[in-house]
């Protein structure tokens, strides 16, 4: 089944330590994004990759990173620089050009 | 820069009962997306609406969408509990097909 996977769904780490969240889809699609949400909240976007080796900056990017590739992955690091880390971290990829995006399941991030 | 705002926010229903929530943007827009949010999930994907007047529909859902108006309406017909859940309206800012700028989300509880 095609589909987009996240991984781990939970996941602790303490305060000051660097932490990578990984996105896999196998839907063939050129675009992938990375979205925070906080409770009760809409979604804001982190960084965005239209092709392979190249994405850019959202709304929020201080304090993240991220990386492609490959195709079929887009990895997100929460760096000890991003002041509250703590949040629900969404992946979504799309057909380039064509705006309906396809969500992960998601990873729960708590740093304490 | 583009806003997307949501109303209402919070909306809670007798089973049976039609309401309708709306989703305005402050930008030239000619597609929009609705999605679905189950407490603690990710989103799925319920419309996407390419252009003014676009109209789709499915099962108790109606979502539409007046590109002069800058405004989409999701409206719902003969409520039921399985309704009960966050609606979120997500707008392609550029329409290119790569940017989603969403609403704050609709939270939607609908008693029996």
């Amino acid at each position: 089944d095609g589909g987009i996977t996240q991984s781990p769904k939970y996941l602790f780490r303490k305060e000051g330590q660097n932490v990578t969240l990984s996105c896999e889809q196998n839907l063939n699609h050129d675009a992938m994004y990375w979205y925070r949400q906080d409770p009760g909240q809409g979604l804001r976007l982190i960084y965005y990759s239209q092709i392979v080796n190249d994405f850019q900056k959202g709304d929020i990017a201080e304090g993240y990173s991220v990386s492609r590739e490959k195709k079929e992955s887009f990895p997100l690091t929460v760096t000890s620089a991003q002041k509250n880390p703590t949040a629900f971290y969404l992946c979504a990829s799309s057909i380039r050009g064509y705006g309906e995006q396809y969500f992960g399941p998601g990873t729960r991030l708590t740093v304490t | 820069e583009l806003k997307v705002e949501q109303n209402p926010l919070f909306l809670s229903m007798q089973e049976g009962k039609n309401y309708t929530i709306y989703c305005n943007y402050s930008t030239t827009s000619d597609r929009l997306y609705w999605y679905r949010q189950d407490p603690g999930k990710s989103l799925e994907s319920l419309f996407v609406l390419l252009s003014n007047g676009a109209v789709k529909q499915e099962g108790r859902l109606m979502a539409s969408l007046d590109t002069k108006a800058r405004l989409s309406t999701l409206h719902i017909t003969a409520a039921v509990h399985d309704l009960s859940a966050t609606y979120f309206c997500a707008v392609d800012i550029n329409n290119a097909g790569n940017m989603l700028t969403f609403g704050g989300g609709t939270r939607l509880m609908v008693k029996p």
